[in-house]
């Protein structure tokens, strides 16, 4: 069945340093999209990607969608403390299957 | 707005025991889910409902039943719990087709079997 596969589990970061999560799947995705939780609190949606090739920024998130609509990545630049959380990517091919998620502390 | 509202936030049960975790939504969402989470796992569904009316099996549906009660309430029934339960549960709702509209999620039911 599909598949969808997260890196890295855990990133630990000095604040200021980029983070980058990467998200894959096993079949070609209809739409991909992205969760953020707060330690304790519960996933929140950031945005959905839905063409080939499709890159969206949100402030200093970017977002990008692979040409196979297979893979997915999320980049912050110049981490800060309130980026802290676990990032989940959740891809489409029929139901919504979520990644394993990302892990980031960012070390003040 | 309250969006979509879990009880209980805590359960401690011992095995053996039943229960059932609510879940009502106020967005007059079409869909709606149930997810566990454990460490290192992900979100991973356990059944959900397109539709009033309707419920289907997800990833991980052994040992539980739903309810969709009405078009706002859609019920999570452990009838035996087991150790293996112990996990964060999460309900969502979404407005559309199943996995093309944005999920809002309650803020969880944790639940620990003895």
């Amino acid at each position: 069945g599909q598949q969808v596969m997260q890196i890295p589990q855990y990133q630990h970061v000095q604040e200021g340093e980029d983070f980058t999560t990467y998200c894959n799947s096993s079949t070609t995705l209809s739409n991909i999209q992205w969760y953020k939780q707060r330690p304790g609190g519960h996933p929140v949606f950031l945005i959905q990607l839905v063409k080939s090739g499709e890159v969206k920024k949100q402030k200093r998130l970017t977002f990008q969608f692979g040409e196979a609509k297979k893979n997915s990545s999320l980049h912050i630049t110049a981490t800060q403390t309130t980026d802290v959380g676990t990032y989940f990517c959740a891809g489409s091919g029929g139901k919504l299957i979520f990644g394993q998620g990302t892990e980031l502390s960012v070390k003040p | 707005n309250a969006g979509v509202t879990q009880t209980p936030k805590f359960q401690v049960l011992k095995t053996g025991q039943s229960m059932t975790l609510q879940c009502a939504q106020d967005m007059n969402h079409n869909s709606m889910y149930w997810y566990r989470q454990d460490p290192g796992m992900g979100l991973r569904l356990i059944y959900y409902s397109a539709s009033e009316g309707t419920t289907d099996k997800g990833e991980v549906p052994n040992g539980y039943n739903v309810s969709r009660l009405n078009k706002r309430e859609f019920s999570l029934r452990l009838e035996s719990a087991a150790p293996s339960q112990t996990s964060v549960y999460f309900c969502a709702s979404s407005g559309g087709h199943l996995s093309n509209q944005p999920q809002h999620f309650g803020d969880g039911t944790r639940l620990s079997i003895l």
